[in-house]
């Protein structure tokens, strides 16, 4: 098993261009999700999925947007770049059997930095 | 809302010292609590966990237990040795159970 993997792993972009990150798991999970990791800030959560077809708002939102067309794809989009989502860009996955108790496996991230 | 709050770093130790992470935390009801780790360059991975009062979460060594009337989850490890050098993330599930929330990370750095 690959676990969960995320393309790219590194990404130049210039303010207002458009980017979609990928994010794949092999576990069958049912639960994703997208966080963001800054400098003193911890992991904040952007956007996450309880199901293929279904998405839902993290603390973060605003100049993302996710789609989950197959459950083991959580798509992260980024419309218009700024500077300020410069980041390092984590994928998790878990089960939804045993709910708050489950283990989030996460991928190895995607550094993005935009100009 | 809920939210956790670990001690900041840099925490910079000889190797086989004694090493404590402090986490407390705020929540409603009754939630499952994580320590992450992060290696350089990776992503994050489960150390350990617990899921209700007074259970003790170990592995690798680490050893961190649910206390209740503290609020509280600090991370323990009676010898760190080089390759424990990481970043150590503190987390709570949140109410739904949908979602982890994170402290802000605490980098530990051993020297021999």
């Amino acid at each position: 098993n690959a676990g969960v993997t995320q393309t790219p792993k590194f990404r130049v972009l210039k303010t207002g261009q458009s980017m979609t990150l990928l994010c794949a798991q092999d576990m069958n999970h049912e639960y994703m999700y997208w966080y963001r990791q800054d400098p003193g800030m911890g992991l904040r959560l952007i956007h996450y999925s309880v199901g293929e077809g279904t998405t839902a708002k993290g603390e973060v939102p605003d100049g993302y947007n996710v789609s989950r067309l197959k459950k083991q794809n959580f798509l992260l989009g980024l419309e218009s770049a700024a500077p300020s989502q410069t980041s390092v860009y984590f994928c998790a996955s878990r089960r939804s059997s045993g709910s708050w108790t489950e283990t989030q496996y996460f991928g190895p991230g995607t550094r993005l930095l935009v100009l | 809302g809920d939210s956790v709050t670990q001690m900041e770093g840099p925490v910079t130790l000889s190797e086989e010292a004694f090493l404590t992470i402090n986490c407390t935390y705020t929540a409603t009801g009754y939630p499952s609590l994580f320590w992450y780790v992060q290696y350089p360059g990776e992503g994050l991975q489960l150390l350990l966990k617990a899921t209700k009062a007074d259970d003790k979460g170990s592995n690798k060594g680490f050893e961190a237990t649910y206390r209740k009337e503290t609020t509280s989850f600090h991370l323990e490890k009676g010898s760190v040795q080089v390759s424990d050098s990481a970043v150590y993330f503190c987390a709570l599930s949140n109410q739904a159970g949908t979602a982890l929330i994170f402290g802000k990370g605490t980098t530990l750095s051993v020297s021999s």
